[in-house]
């Protein structure tokens, strides 16, 4: 079956402008992360629901990044006012069910590359 | 602090060659997983261990984790091209941290090349 996708692949904004990344989880499945990964790091949690749930967003770098899955299928993590800083690639990852078993892999997206100039 | 280091940041191996990453923690591990990623493109999920003492394989490559479960260790028989790309162990520390975050913690990754 397909995949988790992310839309869109490339993403370049002028600092101070808003921006939207969607992510498709693989249907059927309950949790799903946003992760942020720097040039040369490896990915840092930011944020994950259970559902349309957002259990833990202790991940956010600021009060500018806010995350919604409000009918428990797509997510869209906005970025409001970005800084140089916010440029990144943006992981989006989905699990059948994070909170019943850890043992369920979470299958990754191919993220979102998002470039503040 | 790094909570999960891996070493060593980038290796070069000629083709048909064995080599070994290593994934440390200081922290007990509730469950170790290992990725591999191509450049500009997401993560893809190669072995997740969560006994101490476990072993797994695919193809040529074996995962294990060791019996105190703080460190883990990937190994590629008879390297090949489409082996290259950057290595990343990821682990659950929530039940470590307390209620940390939900999400997986990553190393920084290994870089791998292989020399034809």
């Amino acid at each position: 079956g397909a995949g988790v996708s992310q839309s869109p692949r490339y993403k370049v904004a002028k600092r101070g402008q808003d921006v939207a990344l969607r992510c498709d989880p693989i249907s059927g499945h309950v949790s799903l992360f946003w992760y942020q990964q720097a040039l040369g790091q490896g990915p840092e949690f930011l944020t994950y629901f259970q559902n349309e749930a957002q259990l833990d967003k202790s991940g956010l770098p600021s009060d500018r990044f806010f995350a919604e899955r409000p009918e428990g299928s797509v997510s869209t993590l906005k970025i409001q006012r970005t800084q140089q800083e916010d440029s990144a690639v943006y992981l989006c990852a989905s699990s059948l069910d994070w909170a019943d078993s850890t043992s369920y892999e979470q299958y990754f997206g191919p993220g979102t590359r998002l470039t503040v100039t | 602090s790094q909570e999960l280091e891996q070493s060593p940041q980038s290796l070069i191996v000629q083709e048909g060659k064995n080599l070994t990453i290593n994934c440390t923690s200081s922290k007990t591990l509730y469950g170790l997983y290992w990725y591999k990623q191509k450049y500009g493109e997401g993560l893809i999920f190669l072995m997740m261990l969560q006994k101490g003492g476990e072993e797994k394989s695919h193809e040529k490559i074996t995962a294990k984790l060791d019996e105190k479960k703080q460190q883990s260790s990937l190994h590629i028989t008879a390297s090949q091209p489409s082996h290259a790309g950057i290595y990343l162990c990821g682990a659950d520390l929530l039940f470590n941290s307390g209620g940390g975050a939900d999400g997986l913690t990553f190393g920084k990754g290994t870089h791998l090349i292989i020399q034809p």
